[in-house]
């Protein structure tokens, strides 16, 4: 079964930092990746996907994502934060079933 | 609101009652997916169903889990005699098969105490 990795459970940065979560999964197939982020009290929305095509995502609100697949990797970046990105966000696998396997998630909080 | 919607959003109950939960997914979407979240973790997989026909099933949906979704709309999750590890968001989604995109509703809350 496909597993998912995210580090720095919890990052802390302050209103225009950069921000790079990291996301690598196990498993040697084809995958489609997600990124989805749940901001306080609502449900998780998806942020973007990469099915296949240019390895360079872009996404909502400025963020985008590198799929390396050497690396097993689909790391989120963002250039400049906003206090409104304090947000929880997943990384996801769908790889070869139909099912959805997340990582544990990063706890972002962005300091005005 | 045309999304995914989840009723209960809340549901506390005492040990060893059994509960209910209603998912209804978005009209066109004919596959659904029901996870269970924890604190401090990701969404884990429950089950699956393709219109009604529940496709796959999770090791984690111990036979106290039940799932229906009769005629390929809405659904139900049950959970016969509670027990305290049950206490969770339970998450409901929904996808179209061209798409691949899961939606999201906003879960129901569970709390067995």
């Amino acid at each position: 079964a496909q597993s998912v990795s995210q580090h720095n459970h919890h990052v802390i940065l302050s209103e225009a930092a950069s921000l790079e979560l990291g996301c690598n999964y196990s498993y040697g197939g084809t995958v489609n990746l997600f990124w989805y982020v749940q901001y306080p009290g609502q449900h998780l929305q998806l942020l973007l996907k990469y099915f296949s095509g240019d390895p360079l995502v872009k996404g909502i609100k400025g963020f985008e994502a590198e799929f390396i697949k050497s690396k097993f990797s689909f790391n989120l970046r963002k250039p400049s934060v906003q206090w409104s990105d304090t947000a929880e966000y997943f990384c996801a696998v769908k790889a070869g079933n139909n099912r959805l396997a997340f990582g544990k998630g990063n706890q972002v909080v962005v300091i005005p | 609101d045309t999304g995914v919607s989840q009723n209960p959003r809340h549901k506390i109950t005492k040990r060893g009652q059994n509960v209910t939960f209603r998912c209804d997914p978005i009209s066109e979407h004919n596959r659904l997916y029901w996870y269970r979240q924890t604190l401090g973790q990701g969404p884990e997989f429950l089950t699956y169903f393709q219109n009604e026909a529940q496709l796959e099933k999770s090791r984690l949906l111990s036979d106290r889990f039940s799932a229906e979704r009769p005629k390929g709309s809405f659904s139900t999750l049950e959970i016969q005699r509670t027990e305290q590890g049950d206490s969770a968001m339970y998450l409901c989604a929904s996808s179209d098969p061209i798409n691949t995109e899961a939606f999201f509703g906003q879960g129901t809350r569970l709390t067995v105490v």
